[in-house]
């Protein structure tokens, strides 16, 4: 079935440093392909996604680029900041968008 | 507009009886779908309905189920509580064909 590998975390990182937290899938389709991220205490926020290959997503600095020749869309940021700081999850779908596979989740630590 | 809410935000259940959660989705969504997040197993599709039908399942057992209201609120529900079904329960509602938004969750405690 289809599944979603992340890196194990926690990535911990200074304030302004370059983030990248991979992602690889494995699907039979052409899925669909998101991070969420979720802050302490609350639940999931879409932060960007593609839809079809070599679509970039982009949101608030943050980007990832749906790589079909290597499975993968690797989230990255160029300056992170503090308020980044929370577990980031990749995820597919490939029957519409509400039935999801998620990632185990990456936790980003950034200190100042 | 308002998010999606779910209620309660803590429930404390005791092995063997059932429960009830509740998810009004974002105004104008006519999708809800149903999420268990567990420390061992991440998050996991537990169904989705749209108005008021199951349009998916994931593979959980019959114990648990839900329903979908004509005013798009839905309702999921546990019976023969087991221990390991203490999670945090997330809602999401949607726009057919578009991404997820979720509520912060109902953390449910099975003793």
């Amino acid at each position: 079935g289809d599944s979603v590998t992340q890196m194990e975390g926690p990535v911990t990182l200074s304030e302004e440093a370059f983030l990248t937290i991979n992602c690889t899938y494995t699907a039979t389709g052409y899925p669909s392909l998101f991070w969420y991220v979720q802050y302490p205490g609350e639940g999931l926020q879409l932060l960007l996604k593609a839809t079809k290959a070599d679509d970039k997503g982009s949101n608030k600095g943050f980007e990832a680029t749906y790589r079909k020749e290597t499975t993968s869309f690797h989230l990255e940021k160029g300056s992170v900041q503090v308020s980044d700081s929370a577990v980031y999850f990749c995820a597919l779908s490939d029957q519409g968008f509400q039935k999801l596979v998620f990632g185990t989740g990456t936790r980003l630590l950034v200190s100042p | 507009k308002a998010g999606v809410t779910q209620t309660p935000r803590y429930l404390i259940k005791t092995r063997g009886q059932q429960v009830t959660l509740s998810c009004s989705p974002i105004s104008g969504h006519r999708s809800v779908s149903w999420y268990q997040q567990t420390p061992g197993q991440g998050l996991q599709f537990l169904f989705e309905y749209f108005s008021e039908t199951q349009r998916n399942k994931g593979n959980f057992p019959g114990r648990f189920s839900g329903r979908q209201f004509s005013n798009s609120r839905s309702e999921m529900n546990v019976s023969t509580l087991e221990l390991g079904d203490s999670a945090l329960y997330l809602c999401a509602s949607s726009v057919d064909n578009s991404p997820l938004h979720f509520g912060n969750g109902t953390r449910l405690t099975v003793t």
